[in-house]
């Protein structure tokens, strides 16, 4: 069966620093998501993305966070400046519809620590 | 703004017997989806089972069903003849129909634990 893969599984990185993770989402999806859930606590929902463009973004994807879909195959969260909070598990989504009980499919997560 | 709550932070179940793990939302809409994905220790969430609010009918995944109750705006998971490798962390999740980009909205987790 086809899966979401990450990379890499764990990064870790200077505060500061810029770091950028990277998905490749199922082949014949068309949206993509990016979720984080900061240790113990929920998943939170980051940013959605069709057709090229931001579709929906939550208070936490500020003007440090952004998401691009390069070459077609790959989509990324590229953080600018990290903050020791933005310590996390970062997790890629994709479906094939953005509506209708279609699940969304995950991948294994980056795990980011800010030092 | 909808909210997913899963007062659960951990259940314990012996393995063959049935477990079942709590959820509550709260939306202002008739049309919805609600899921529960499993969350093992290798952090992949997998899809255990999901449930069109328009249906009346309780969703059935072989060993694993759910209880929805639109009024009371509930949907609990139940486990049936649990096994160890049921261990895991269990999120509940919530899906706008009409209008929105799909994007899921979690509970906290409920983390269950199989004893042998």
């Amino acid at each position: 069966e086809p899966e979401v893969t990450q990379t890499p599984s764990h990064q870790v990185t200077q505060m500061g620093q810029e770091v950028i993770l990277r998905c490749v989402p199922i082949s014949n999806h068309l949206y993509f998501y990016w979720y984080r859930q900061i240790l113990g606590q929920k998943v939170e929902f980051l940013v959605s993305f069709y057709n090229n463009e931001i579709s929906e973004k939550s208070e936490i994807f500020d003007d440090q966070f952004s998401v691009e879909r390069p070459d077609g195959s790959n989509f990324t969260l590229k953080i600018r400046s990290t903050k020791l909070e933005d310590s996390a598990m970062y997790f890629c989504a994709s479906n094939l519809r953005q509506g209708g009980n279609q699940p969304q499919h995950f991948g294994d997560g980056t795990r980011l620590s800010i030092l | 703004a909808q909210t997913v709550t899963q007062s659960q932070p951990e259940m314990s179940v012996q393995e063959a017997e049935t477990v079942t793990l709590s959820c509550t939302y709260d939306t202002s809409e008739s049309d919805y989806y609600l899921f529960w994905y499993k969350q093992p220790p290798s952090r992949q969430m997998i899809l255990v089972i999901r449930q069109e609010a328009y249906k009346q009918q309780n969703a059935t995944e072989n060993r694993f069903s759910v209880n929805f109750q639109k009024a009371a705006k509930s949907f609990s998971l139940k486990i049936s003849d649990s096994q160890l490798g049921d261990a895991a962390m269990y999120f509940c999740a919530y899906r706008r129909s009409a209008g929105n980009t799909g994007k899921l909205i979690f509970g906290q987790g409920t983390t269950l634990q199989v004893k042998p």
